[in-house]
């Protein structure tokens, strides 16, 4: 089974930058992924890391170490419409499904 | 490409009713997956179908909760006799292999 850990909320000032951390505990490992939803809306996709590492994509770059189950989104340049909850998910080595944790709520101040 | 499609978008059912959820996968996906989201918490992994195959239905509760992905059509989540417990929002989400994109969910409320 997995066990998915991260903030239940951050703020942060626009144009500031935030790390959203997450640690998780598997017996298999196959990749992580986070994903961003707004107050009711479907999550979308952001970002998946699968080696050690960072990986950027705009604004937004996503960190994996595997040794340390641990992982952390950075969401650069904040703009208002970043508010949102953002989830962590991991993916179990035998398994195609996604173990969620409970998501971080980011809000964005003016 | 059209994405996830979901229907309805919001559905009202009293107790004791059947709930029936339909959700067709982006085109040339052949992995379907549905979770369960309640108010405050996280996505809860329900089950994985393949055309004709339930692959993992390990998240699903064994009574009440049915799900299919026939050769042709959507797939359907059925829940009977549903109770006050089962409002919360469904989502599925289809996959070509890795990363999954998701439906815009129904969100069930039961009276």
């Amino acid at each position: 089974g997995q066990n998915i850990d991260q903030p239940t909320e951050m703020t942060a000032t626009e144009g500031a930058i935030v790390q959203i951390n997450c640690t998780y505990q598997t017996s298999g490992f196959n990749g992580l992924f986070w994903y961003q939803q707004h107050a009711g809306e479907a999550p979308t996709f952001l970002s998946y890391n699968v080696l050690d590492g960072l990986e950027e994509k705009g604004r937004f770059s996503s960190f994996l170490s595997r040794s340390k189950g641990y992982s952390y989104l950075l969401l650069k340049e904040l703009q208002m419409k970043d508010s949102a909850s953002y989830l962590c998910a991991v993916r179990d080595y035998n398994d195609y499904k996604l173990s969620f944790g409970a998501g971080t709520t980011v809000t964005v101040r003016a | 490409n059209a994405g996830v499609m979901q229907n309805p978008r919001h559905l009202v059912r009293r107790r004791g009713q059947e709930a029936r959820l339909r959700c067709s996968p982006m085109k040339g996906h052949s992995h379907v997956y549905w979770y369960r989201q309640l108010p405050e918490e996280g996505l809860k992994f329900m089950v994985y179908l393949q055309k004709e195959n339930i692959i993992d239905e390990s998240g699903m509760p064994k009574e009440r909760f049915s799900a299919e992905f026939p050769k042709e059509g959507p797939s359907i989540l059925r829940i009977q006799q549903v109770v006050r417990g089962d409002s919360a929002a469904y989502f599925c989400a289809s996959s070509p292999e890795r990363e999954q994109y998701f439906g815009p969910g129904t969100r069930l409320t039961v009276t």
